[in-house]
């Protein structure tokens, strides 16, 4: 039973498109992170929200946490080939426990 | 060396076999975990080591699975008599502390 379901589980946009990825529980997480995984490479967080309500940017990525601290976005803007991968949320349970999303396949099309 | 490094990068074993995967952690990581991650699944918690003990091991599918660390560095995870459902992708990170995860490129396992 996934815990965390991550949606869309694909999507191919144009190069320059914006998207929007979501990872939504019925369970309260101490903190959520995202992490990137390229073909044949483990996962590389890419950030952590810890506050409800917080909002963290990373150049064109943007996440945020929800206000009840059970959902995460992850928005894209000006999507590049080079943003393409799976990209999976994972909600932090205890100080080492995570419970991971199926993840969202990501293609950009130059 | 710099990152966390596995070994063997893929595996190809027949069922009922014994299988061995190691995982060497980056120098002075206090924690060392094991993942297993199958084709369009996210990772899949299976034991954690604190040091040289296994601090949770809740997550090892059965007692076909085991996982050491003697030393506190590197760890190997035991396979024993595999099943074709072990095939996936075994993940190992490790951290400093509590802090943030540092994942290897994994083993694939594939049993035929």
């Amino acid at each position: 039973t996934q815990l965390l379901e991550q949606s869309p589980q694909f999507l191919s946009i144009q190069e320059g498109e914006n998207l929007t990825v979501y990872c939504n529980s019925s369970s309260v997480f101490s903190s959520l992170q995202w992490y990137r995984q390229e073909p044949g490479e483990g996962p590389v967080l890419l950030v952590t929200v810890v506050t409800g309500g917080e909002v963290k940017k990373l150049k064109r990525l943007t996440f945020q946490f929800g206000d009840a601290r059970k959902d995460s976005s992850l928005h894209i803007t000006a999507a590049q080939p080079g943003d393409t991968g799976l990209y999976l949320c994972a909600g932090v349970r205890s100080n080492y426990q995570l419970i991971w999303g199926a993840g969202t396949k990501l293609i950009i099309k130059p | 060396g710099a990152g966390v490094s596995q070994t063997p990068s893929n595996k190809v074993t027949e069922k009922g076999k014994y299988v061995e995967l190691r995982c060497d952690p980056i120098s002075g990581h206090t924690a060392l975990y094991w993942y297993r991650q199958s084709l369009g699944q996210g990772p899949e918690f299976l034991i954690y080591f604190q040091g040289t003990g296994a601090a949770d091991d809740s997550g090892l599918p059965n007692d076909r699975f085991f996982a050491v660390r003697p030393e506190g560095s590197v760890s190997t995870l035991k396979i024993q008599r595999t099943e074709r459902g072990d095939s996936a992708v075994y993940l190992c990170a490790s951290s400093w502390g509590v802090g943030e995860l540092f994942f290897g490129e994994g083993s694939r396992l594939t049993v035929l």
